[in-house]
C-alpha cells in the first residue's frame, strides 16, 4: 500500500521559515517525480513545486519561486519543502503527491502573527 | 499557464441518477505520445483528493466503474452513473501535461 506521510507543519509568524517533510512507502520512491500541492482553507488546489526522480529538474509556482526550495533524499524515501519568508497567503494544507496517483493526508501551515 | 475551467460549480443529484461534469483546458492536453494528460479527482469532506480517472479515460485502481472519463484535446467530461451517497464531495479536473500543473476550481456534488 502506498503511503505518503507529511510532517513539519504548524503556526509560524510572517517572515519566518518552516520545513516540511514527506516520507514515502509502498513504491520505489527514487523512480518517481514528486510534487507539493497546497490548498488554502476553503479553496481549490494549487500546485507548488515539482522535483524529478533524480533531482535534475525542479520547477516552482511563480507565487513561491525564490522563497521555497523542494528537495529529496532517495536513500531516506523523503521529500522536503523548505519554506522561507512566509506570508499569510501561504497558509494552507500542504500535500505531498504524485498527482497522477497518490496524495498524502496533508500538513497544515498557518502563517499568522 | 494552462487554465482549466470546470462547469457547473455545483450540482445536485438524486441518488441513482447520473451526473456529468465538464472541464475545458485553454490549451490542448494531447501530448505527441498520444496521451491526453487530464486527470479527475474527488475530494470527500475532510479528506485528501483521490484519483478517479487518469489520462482522460482510464479508471484508477479501486474506483467503481460508475465513473468514466471522456473528451477531446481540450474538452473533457466526467460522468457518474447511478450516483450514490459516497460520491458526495468536490470534483476537480487537473492537467499534468506541463508545469505549472493546474486544476479546475472544483464542482461540488450534493444529493437531493
Amino acid at each position: 500500500e502506498v503511503q505518503l506521510v507529511e510532517s513539519g507543519g504548524g503556526l509560524v509568524q510572517p517572515g519566518r521559515s518552516l520545513k516540511l517533510s514527506c516520507v514515502a512507502s509502498g513504491f520505489t520512491f527514487s523512480n518517481y517525480g514528486m510534487n507539493w500541492i497546497r490548498q488554502a482553507p476553503g479553496k481549490g488546489l494549487e500546485w507548488v513545486a515539482y522535483i524529478s526522480s533524480g533531482s535534475s529538474y525542479i520547477y516552482y509556482a511563480e507565487t513561491v519561486k525564490g522563497r521555497f526550495t523542494i528537495s529529496r533524499d532517495n536513500a531516506k524515501n523523503t521529500l522536503y519543502l523548505q519554506m522561507t519568508s512566509l506570508r499569510s497567503e501561504d497558509t494552507a494544507l500542504y500535500y505531498c503527491a504524485r498527482p497522477g496517483a497518490d496524495w498524502g493526508q496533508g500538513v497544515m501551515v498557518t502563517v499568522s502573527s | 499557464d494552462i487554465v482549466m475551467t470546470q462547469a457547473p460549480l455545483s450540482v445536485s443529484v438524486t441518488p441513482g441518477e447520473s451526473a456529468s461534469i465538464s472541464c475545458r483546458s485553454s490549451k490542448s492536453l494531447l501530448h505527441s505520445n498520444g496521451i491526453t494528460y487530464v486527470y479527475w479527482y474527488l475530494q470527500k469532506p475532510g479528506k485528501s483528493p483521490q484519483l478517479l480517472i487518469y489520462r482522460m479515460s482510464n479508471l484508477a485502481s479501486g474506483v467503481p466503474d460508475r465513473f468514466s472519463g471522456s473528451g477531446s484535446e481540450t474538452d473533457f467530461t466526467l460522468k457518474i452513473s447511478r450516483v450514490e451517497a459516497e460520491d458526495v464531495g468536490i470534483y476537480y479536473c487537473g492537467q499534468l501535461l506541463e508545469n505549472p500543473y493546474t486544476f479546475g476550481a472544483g464542482t461540488k456534488l450534493e444529493l437531493k
